[in-house]
């Protein structure tokens, strides 16, 4: 099992300009979350998923969108990219939603936007 | 809503000496810690996770931490440190979202544990 994928590794964007991040995961998982990490903040939360065709807002879901439309996949994108939104994006999936249940991560995208 | 505060931004640590990494959260009424390493350009893996019973919880590549309610804190700890157990710890608890039943990881802003030979 590949566990979660995330593509691509790494972009660099110019202000204004769009891209959409994609993350997959092969344990039929139910819940997904995007995740961004900055310097001296650790990870917050941006978008999460409950299940197929299902989104909701996180922490700081201003300037994303996303969409699950396959139970495998959870799509980030940035319609209109800032500096602000440099930054490494982690997804993860969890099998069950409760406090106690393990989120598996995938290997992150860095994202430079210029 | 939960926090996490760890208080060490960077541990530098002889090969081999033991190593302490701390971690406090806000109180509540139920929690679920964990610990997860981030090894350079790579994701989160979970080391260890405190949900209930014995307050001594051991994880992956000999690391333990120990629950202590009444301090609010969540330390790692490990006996003998390698060069490459040199990475990012970040402990995490976990919060609800709003009014459903699904949850999110509130994390801290990291530790880098640097082991030197």
């Amino acid at each position: 099992n590949a566990g979660v994928t995330q593509t691509p590794k790494f972009r660099v964007l110019k202000t204004g300009q769009s891209m959409t991040l994609l993350c997959a995961q092969d344990m039929n998982h139910e819940y997904m979350y995007w995740y961004r990490q900055d310097p001296g903040m650790g990870l917050r939360l941006i978008h999460y998923s409950v299940g197929e065709g299902t989104t909701a807002k996180g922490e700081v879901p201003d300037g994303y969108n996303v969409s699950r439309l396959k139970k495998q996949n959870f799509l980030l994108g940035l319609e209109s990219a800032a500096p602000s939104q440099t930054s490494v994006y982690f997804c993860a999936s969890s099998y069950f939603a409760g406090g106690n249940n393990e989120q598996f991560f995938g290997p992150g995208t860095r994202l430079t936007v210029l | 809503a939960q926090s996490v505060t760890q208080l060490d931004s960077q541990v530098p640590v002889f090969e081999e000496a033991p190593v302490e990494l701390r971690c406090n959260y806000s109180s509540s009424v139920s929690v679920y810690l964990f610990w997860y390493v981030q090894y350079p350009n790579q994701g989160l893996q979970l080391l260890l996770k405190y949900l209930s019973g014995s307050t001594l919880v051991k994880g992956i590549n000999g690391f333990e931490a120990e629950f202590n309610k009444s301090q609010t804190s969540f330390h790692l700890r490990k006996p003998s440190v390698h060069i490459s157990d040199t990475a990012e710890y970040f402990c995490a608890v976990s919060d609800r979202l709003g009014t459903s039943g699904t949850y999110k990881y509130i994390f801290g802003t990291g530790t880098r544990l640097k082991v030197l030979a």
